[in-house]
């Protein structure tokens, strides 16, 4: 049984510039959440993906946004990027209707 | 809305001594409670679990009960190692809110030998 994984490991950008993160669910799930987890913060929802609808959301902006694929993989799109954006972004893949959720590793996004 | 209490670390301890993490939470609805742990340079791994008053999660050595009367659900190990050495997170999901989790702040733990 495959893992979340997260690609890339690390990423690097300047402000005001877009970035992607990707990540495959585990084999099974049908749903995908990602959450920011600043420096020695819990981690906070951004939002939730469901048969390739965006299905929850938290307090962000709307220049986060994200798309789920039909194989349930997902991405996540941050434009305009501020520094405060530098942060572990992670990936949770479920299957829809329970209530556990297994992450991935994180892409490490750093914000100059 | 939602949210999550926990004690701030660090927490020091020597190996084989007791650890309690507390956890205190409100919610509007009746969740799922969850300790996730997270190893230096790692994503979260899942704890342990309870999903309604008086389960008791345990895993590892690790265990927690989810108290309503209280809105608690403290972790506790009996005797540590060198190897539990991390930071732990406890949550909640909320099945009305689309089981998204919140999270509290985090209380890191460091076991020295």
């Amino acid at each position: 049984e495959t893992g979340v994984t997260q690609s890339p490991t690390h990423l690097i950008k300047t402000r005001g510039q877009q970035v992607t993160l990707r990540c495959s669910s585990q084999s099974g799930h049908n749903t995908v959440s990602w959450y920011q987890q600043a420096l020695g913060q819990g981690p906070q929802f951004i939002f939730q993906y469901y048969r390739e609808e965006e299905n929850g959301r938290g307090n962000f902006p709307p220049r986060f946004s994200g798309l789920q694929f039909p194989n349930y993989s997902s991405e996540l799109n941050v434009n305009a990027l501020e520094l405060d954006d530098s942060a572990l972004y992670l990936c949770a893949s479920s299957l829809a209707g329970t209530n556990e959720q297994f992450f991935g590793p994180g892409t490490r996004l750093t914000v100059l | 809305g939602d949210s999550v209490t926990q004690m701030e670390g660090p927490v020091t301890l020597s190996e084989e001594a007791f650890l309690t993490i507390n956890c205190t939470y409100t919610a509007t609805g009746y969740p799922s409670l969850f300790w996730y742990v997270q190893y230096p340079g790692e994503g979260l791994q899942l704890l342990l679990k309870a999903t309604k008053a008086d389960d008791k999660g345990s895993n590892k050595g690790f265990e927690a009960t989810y108290r309503k009367e209280t809105t608690s659900f403290h972790l506790e190990k009996g005797s540590v190692q060198v190897s539990d050495s991390a930071v732990y997170f406890c949550a909640l999901s909320d099945r009305a809110a689309g089981n998204k989790l919140t999270f509290g702040g985090g209380t890191r733990v460091l076991v020295k030998p």
